[in-house]
This record gives C-alpha cells, structure tokens and sequence, in this order.
C-alpha cells in the first residue's frame, strides 16, 4: 500500500532550528511537496523535490532521498508565527498526492 | 481577490439534510479538486476534475456529487447527509492540464457539522 510517515507533533524554541521528517511508500514517484497548515486555515505550499539534494527557500529548506523514500523539511530562525502543522505529500505514478497526516509543529518562546 | 473562495465556511445541519458547498477559482486554472480533511487532520482526495470533465473519483459515497459547469466552479453536492460527514471540506486547484503536477492552491475551507 501507500503510506507517508511524519511525527505527530514537535517543539522547538523560537530562534532556534528544527528538521521535520519524513519518509515515504509509493507507487511510482513524481516528486514530494511540503505544506503548511495553520490551525483553522486552508494548507499553503512551501516546497516541491522531484530530484535528490537540498532546496533553499529563506529560512525554509527541503531535502528529499528518492532511493531511501525519505525527505525532511528544516526550519531556521524559529518565529512563532511557525507554529503550525506541515504537512508532507508524495506524488505517486498515477499523478495522485498521497498525503501524510501532518507533524504539529509548536514553538515555545 | 481571494484564488480559490468556497461558500459556506461553515455550515451547520440535521442528519438526513441535504446541502451543497460551492468553489470558484479565479487563476485560470485547469484543474479542481475536492478534499476532505477528518478530525485526525489526513487530507483525501474525493474528486477531480480538468476542464469540467471527472478525472479522479475516489471510494466516495454517492450520496456526494461534483458538479463542474465550467472550468472555475466546482461545486459539491452532499444527499442524506451522515454523521460521519462532519468535517473540513477544502477546495483546490492547480495549473496544468495534468492533475496534480503542480502545487496546488487551497481554498480556506467549509467546515461542515452533521447533528
């Protein structure tokens, strides 16, 4: 079957940095996205890795390992504005985002 | 201008009713999707739809039932609606004349409640 596996939840201190795990079962792969949710709001993307390797966005970076099924997205200079849940999605070979249950993400001052 | 807008954000309604949520993206884009988020927050596809015609039909129902009368609407229709109905029903869209080969772009949400 196809499955996303990503902790529930994480916390971390404002200021500091934390990496959000992972890892992935699919059929077929077309690339892996990172979201974010804010409780009670709509999610919005952060990231899509099709290739191997670290993507830099700001304070923001995504890293995927297509041979491992594994990605992680690193969060620097914690806000708390970062509280939120981020999700993690895998594009299988029929073109479908298979989704992960998302990791709460709480930043403590 | 919001993207993606969906009306009702909330709705509140007896078991047995029917009702009907309704998006409408103004990004030009070729492709909208039904979601459903449940309590423990997984997001499921439900329905797609490129250029108001069906691509993707999940293991849903038939009481639900998409209508697209143009490529910037697509409005879910829910019959005998059942308890297990109560959740966040999010809209989406994405470029492209693939579906989902590009991010999409959410809608805020209709948080719906089945008593």
């Amino acid at each position: 079957g196809q499955n996303i596996d990503q902790p529930t939840e994480m916390t971390a201190t404002e200021g500091a940095i934390v990496q959000i795990n992972c890892t992935y079962q699919t059929s077929g792969f077309n690339g892996l996205f990172w979201y974010q949710q804010h409780a009670g709001e709509a999610p919005t993307f952060l990231s899509y890795n099709v290739l191997d390797g670290l993507e830099e966005k700001g304070r923001f970076s995504s890293f995927l390992s297509r041979s491992k099924g594994y990605s992680y997205l690193l969060l620097k200079e914690l806000q708390m504005k970062d509280s939120a849940s981020y999700l993690c999605a895998a594009l299988d070979s029929n073109y479908q985002l298979i989704w992960g249950a998302g990791t709460k993400l709480i930043i403590k001052p | 201008d919001t993207a993606v807008s969906q009306t009702p954000k909330y709705l509140v309604t007896q078991m047995g009713n029917d009702k009907s949520i309704k998006c409408e993206q103004n990004l030009g884009h070729d492709t909208m999707y039904w979601y459903k988020q449940d309590s423990k927050k997984f997001l499921k596809i439900m329905f797609s739809y490129n250029n108001k015609e069906l691509i993707i039909n999940e293991t849903v129902p038939n009481r639900f039932s998409p209508k697209s009368p143009d490529k910037a609407h697509l409005n879910l229709h829910i019959n005998s609606l059942e308890l297990g109905d109560s959740a966040v029903y999010f809209c989406a869209s994405s470029p492209g004349n693939d579906p989902n080969t590009g991010e999409l772009f959410f809608g805020e949400g209709s948080r719906l409640t089945v008593l």
